[in-house]
């Protein structure tokens, strides 16, 4: 079968640094996606690994390892506008080219 | 930069009637989606659409649901009797579908409120 997990929420401190865990299972697999989705608002694109490794992209990064079925998304130097929900999800290399979502890590950052 | 829209953004319908959902995908996309998202909830998966016709779809797509890409450039959601549960925000996306990078651009939703 196909899951995705992630956990529900996280809090952490402004200017600081937090990972965001997401592990999942499948038999197909063409790489996994970070999206940022602010209440009330469509999810946005932050990142995407297909092979294993840490993709730097500004104050946030993402890691792949394939082999665990692992991932996590690092934030760092925390602004209050990065509170949000942060969702993992990976392409099951279908025909269909469908993203398997989770269901979110909603963050908060405190002051 | 090219980007998916969604009309209109708020939709307000009584129950049992019929609405359409509106999106324009980015032009040169070939893969075409719905999601829904009710409140507080996840992001969940309806139907994609390739090649026109449907590829895949959802326990949740029932025969309530229908897509359609009326011209070259309009992709359209009915829901022909709305329920109560149908509220909800609709997330329409698009993707190359070229490659191995898929990545789904997004739509700024459209929030409809069933009464």
């Amino acid at each position: 079968g196909q899951n995705i997990d992630q956990p529900t929420e996280m809090t952490a401190t402004e200017g600081a640094i937090v990972q965001i865990n997401c592990t999942y299972q499948t038999s197909g697999f063409n790489g996994l996606f970070w999206y940022q989705q602010h209440a009330g608002e469509a999810p946005t694109f932050l990142s995407y690994n297909v092979l294993d490794g840490l993709e730097e992209k500004g104050r946030f990064s993402s890691f792949l390892s394939r082999s665990k079925g692992y991932s996590y998304l690092l934030l760092k130097e925390l602004q209050m506008k990065d509170s949000a929900s942060y969702l993992c999800a990976f392409d099951n290399a279908g025909n269909n080219r469908k993203l398997i979502w989770g269901l979110g890590t909603s963050l908060a950052v405190n002051p | 930069e090219p980007e998916v829209t969604q009309t209109p953004s708020h939709q307000v319908t009584q129950m049992g009637q019929e609405v359409i959902l509106r999106c324009v995908p980015i032009s040169n996309h070939l893969y075409f989606y719905w999601y829904r998202q009710i409140l507080g909830q996840k992001v969940e998966f309806l139907v994609s659409f390739y090649n026109n016709e449907i590829s895949e779809k959802s326990e949740i797509f029932d025969d309530q649901f229908s897509v359609e890409r009326p011209d070259g450039s309009n992709f359209t959601l009915k829901i022909r009797s709305t329920k109560l549960e149908d509220s909800a925000m609709y997330f329409c996306a698009s993707s190359p579908g070229q490659g191995n990078y898929n990545e789904q651009f997004f739509g700024p939703g459209t929030r409809l409120t069933v009464l």
